[in-house]
């Protein structure tokens, strides 16, 4: 399965919205869906599973919806430690492909 | 807390071969599927490789089946990461990567800080 995700750079200020797409080229099964923020030096961290479910430590700014080929992430009231590259990943089928990242960057 | 501390890179000629290792603390890596993950620096990640909790299920990308081993040692809490024929493009900062429990089907909650592996005459 092939991962599009869209747009590749995001140019926004803190409090704004951000709001990230990733396309499969075939549905992905129980919605098996992850995002992951990277930020520069740093390993990925895991935002949201199940393409709507957060881990206990991340901030509820962040939500995730979507299933079978469309999905997306948003994030509320951008914070300066939110501006990172994210990736999507599904993990429904192998390979276990990831998504090319969206840079959200300060504008 | 779930540690993963990787080991093993260097630099590498084209056609050698290198095994990554990860070893793993702060949580039962027996029950855990185990991931490879690779990023050449500066760009995006690609995903590598799974094995299971009990080593029986592997499955691999691509563009490196046929090169790459993934296997386990649970009495060790290590994972390893054996890799032949190694190409160029194969050079990158390799993450190990914590998966479901007892199940491949899943997201990647925990992740070590990589092992770099460049590959070059």
């Amino acid at each position: 399965i092939v991962l599009t995700q869209s747009p590749g750079t995001l140019s926004l200020s803190p409090g704004e919205r951000a709001t990230l797409s990733c396309r499969a080229s075939q549905s992905v099964g129980s919605s098996s869906l992850a995002w992951y923020q990277q930020k520069p030096g740093q390993a990925p961290r895991l935002l949201m599973y199940a393409a709507s479910k957060r881990p206990i430590a991340i901030p509820d700014r962040f939500s995730g919806s979507g299933s079978g080929t469309d999905f997306t992430l948003t994030i509320n009231r951008l914070k300066p430690e939110d501006f990172a590259v994210y990736y999507c990943q599904q993990y429904g089928t192998s390979p276990h492909t990831f998504g090319q990242g969206t840079k959200v960057e300060i504008k | 807390q779930v540690h993963l501390v990787e080991s093993g890179g260097g630099v590498v000629q084209p056609g050698r071969s290198l095994r990554l290792s990860c070893a793993a603390s702060g949580f039962t890596f027996t029950y855990y599927a185990m991931h490879w993950v690779r990023q050449i620096p500066g760009k995006g990640l690609e995903w590598v490789a799974v094995i299971s909790y009990d080593g029986r299920s592997k499955y691999y990308a691509d563009s490196v089946k046929g090169r790459f081993t993934i296997s386990r040692d649970n009495s060790k809490n290590t994972l390893y990461l054996q890799m032949n024929s190694l190409r160029t493009e194969d050079t990158a900062l390799y993450y190990c990567a914590r998966g479901g429990w007892m199940q491949v089907w899943s997201e990647l909650d925990s992740w070590g800080q990589g092992a770099l592996v460049t590959v070059s005459s």
